[in-house]
């Protein structure tokens, strides 16, 4: 099993130029998250997705979008990128099955963006 | 107030130290809560988890949830260079409906040979 992959790896974007995040997991797992992490400010929840068909704001969303394509893939979409979005970005899921929130969370390798 | 906070650090010890990592919280109503180990250039993942009050260790790792003060602490025994890494507190967030994971900042660690 792979767990949970990213693409890209890297990407350097201009101001106002627009991209996707991908992300898939082959866990079968049913919940969905979309993080950033800056120097000194830890994970930031940006978007997640519970279940299949559902999707709600984290702590960070603006400037982003989400789409829960299937149960696998989950993408986050800059639709006009800014030099504050210079960040890791971090896509995680679980099982989603435990109430509380109480599941392991398994990360991705993350995206490394740069926003000039 | 964010719901979760946590000395960034950095914190640098000698081989065979034991470490002390610690955070607040702010919520008395938090009861489960979750170690994540980063290391440099990866994602997190999880090391431990403990649920409300009182001890739990898994080899050389000690979580601690003490709530009468809001604090947990995750120890480290006989540290080693691999234990070099950046860890964070996690507990299920309030301003999600407990369907998300709230983190602190995480504290770096380097464990010197």
């Amino acid at each position: 099993n792979a767990g949970v992959t990213q693409t890209p790896k890297f990407q350097v974007l201009k101001t106002g130029q627009s991209m996707t995040l991908q992300c898939a997991q082959d866990m079968n797992h049913n919940s969905m998250y979309w993080y950033r992490q800056d120097p000194g400010m830890g994970l930031r929840l940006i978007y997640y997705s519970a279940s299949e068909g559902t999707t709600d704001k984290g702590e960070v969303p603006n400037g982003y979008n989400v789409s829960r394509l299937n149960k696998r893939e989950f993408s986050l979409r800059l639709e006009s990128a800014a030099p504050s979005q210079t960040s890791v970005y971090f896509c995680a899921s679980s099982e989603g099955t435990r109430s509380g929130g109480t599941d392991t969370q398994y990360f991705g390798p993350g995206t490394r963006l740069t926003v000039l | 107030q964010k719901e979760v906070e946590q000395d960034p650090g950095p914190l640098s010890v000698p081989e065979g130290a034991i470490v002390s990592l610690n955070c607040t919280y702010s919520n008395s109503a938090f009861q489960y809560f979750m170690w994540y180990r980063q290391y440099s250039r990866k994602g997190p993942e999880l090391l431990m988890y403990t649920y409300s009050s009182g001890n739990k260790e898994d080899g050389r790792f000690t979580a601690q949830v003490d709530k009468s003060s809001k604090y947990i602490s995750l120890f480290i025994r006989d540290s080693q260079p691999s234990d070099s890494a950046t860890y964070l507190c996690a507990t299920p967030s309030m301003d999600t409906g407990r369907r998300a994971l709230t983190f602190g900042s995480g504290t770096r660690l380097q464990v010197q040979p």
